[in-house]
Formats: structure tokens, C-alpha cells, sequence
């Protein structure tokens, strides 16, 4: 499976401010995936990071809050703008493994821990 | 009714013990099946897909009954290392073609001497 990294692996951020997560993959995927994980609960769709395009979110999330840039098949960005303390969360990227074909299998970077005062 | 749906647990077992785990989805079109394991503070790593005549990984064992929308995973002869939590996973298919992973809350397990 695909190597990922992400950077910042954890980060206190002030309320107001902005911080842009960076996905690097060893190898070139077609999907990636932005997650989020808050505090005791399970890991929720942000948004589908598609290449050349805008990003598709999922309810609840927008692109003006969460915007995300996928400039290549291995590289990609999270930003999480105008922070406030309930943005405090683990932030995940995933990639979906080509040779699964449809079985759609993802593979997790090791995560990016926000907590935002 | 939640999408996935998983007993929380936790579930403190004695090493060597046998456990399982449920899980139950409401999206009949679902396709594909996982389980995966996250450690603390860690972020989860696919342990087994499940197949749909159910199948095995040296220990562990996955089983789909798609009639009753229901996915267990059964483990054997307990380590202390398989301490962690255990998240059910569904594709989860939508109108227009579109699909994605829907994740269960998790269960704990808790493995002890």
C-alpha cells in the first residue's frame, strides 16, 4: 500500500487564525480523501479531493471553511480557515488503493492532531 | 437509525480468549465491507475487507450476511497487542453512482494478562 505522509503532525492554533495540512503520497493515486476525527467519535468525510478540479464536500462542510487543493495525482492540502475551538480535531487524509478497483480500500496518513484555543 | 451501527464496548477479555464483534449498516446497496483497527492516538489501519462468502486472516475471521445487513469479526486466541479499538466500515452507494466510506463509532477491546 501507499506510503503517506502529513505535515503538521499536531498543531495549537488561536481562535481566527488558519492552518493548511499538507498530504504527500510516495505514489500517484487517483482519490484522496480529507477526514476528520473529533475527540471519542468516528472518523467523517470532509471532502473528496479531486485533481484539476474543486474538491466535492460533504454536508455540513464548505469550501470556504475547508479549502482544499489537489495540484497533482500525490500531493494534497487541507485548510482549515477561521478557527475555533470546536475545529479542534484530528485531521486525516486517506487515499484509495487503484488496485482495489471497486472494493475501494483506503490507507490513512498517520494524521494531523489541531487543537485551536 | 445510524448508518453503521457497533456495540461500543468495551470489551475486557483474558489473553487467549475468543471475542467477537457486530455490526449492522442500513444502506442495502452497500458493496464492499472492512474492518479496520486504530490504535490510541493512532490513525486506523485496514485490518480485513470481508468478502462475501466470509474469510479468514490467520486469526481473525470476517463474516457478511447481506440478507440481515450484518458483519462480524471473530478473533482467536487473544493477544495482548490486539488492545484497541475496531471500526466496522461500509461502502455505502448513492443515488447518481456516488459512494463512500461510512465508519462505525467503534468497539473497544481491552485485552488483559
Amino acid at each position: 500500500s501507499a506510503v503517506i505522509s502529513q505535515k503538521p503532525s499536531r498543531d495549537i492554533c488561536q481562535r481566527g487564525t488558519s492552518l493548511t495540512i499538507q498530504c504527500q503520497v510516495d505514489s500517484q493515486v487517483t482519490m484522496m480523501f480529507w477526514y476528520r476525527q473529533q475527540p471519542g467519535q468516528s472518523l467523517t468525510l470532509i471532502a473528496t479531493a479531486n485533481q484539476g478540479s474543486e474538491a466535492t464536500y460533504e454536508s455540513g462542510f464548505v469550501i470556504d471553511k475547508f479549502p482544499i487543493s489537489r495540484p497533482n495525482l500525490t500531493f494534497s492540502t487541507l485548510t482549515v480557515s477561521n478557527m475555533s475551538p470546536e475545529d479542534s480535531s484530528i485531521y486525516l487524509c486517506s487515499v484509495e488503493d487503484g488496485l482495489a478497483g471497486v472494493r475501494s480500500e483506503q490507507y490513512f496518513g498517520p494524521g494531523t492532531r489541531l487543537t485551536v484555543t | 437509525r445510524k448508518e453503521v451501527e457497533q456495540d461500543p464496548g468495551p470489551f475486557n477479555v483474558p489473553e487467549g480468549a475468543t471475542v467477537a464483534f457486530n455490526c449492522t449498516y442500513s444502506n442495502s446497496a452497500s458493496q464492499s465491507f472492512f474492518w479496520y483497527r486504530q490504535d490510541c492516538r493512532k490513525e486506523p489501519k485496514l485490518l480485513m475487507s470481508v468478502y462475501s462468502s466470509g474469510n479468514e486472516d490467520g486469526r481473525f475471521t470476517a463474516q457478511l450476511n447481506r440478507a440481515s445487513q450484518y458483519i462480524s469479526l471473530l478473533i482467536r486466541d487473544s493477544k495482548l497487542s490486539d488492545s484497541a479499538t475496531y471500526l466496522c466500515v461500509v461502502n455505502a452507494m448513492f443515488s447518481g453512482g456516488y459512494n463512500k466510506l461510512i465508519f462505525g463509532a467503534g468497539t473497544r477491546l481491552a485485552v488483559h494478562p
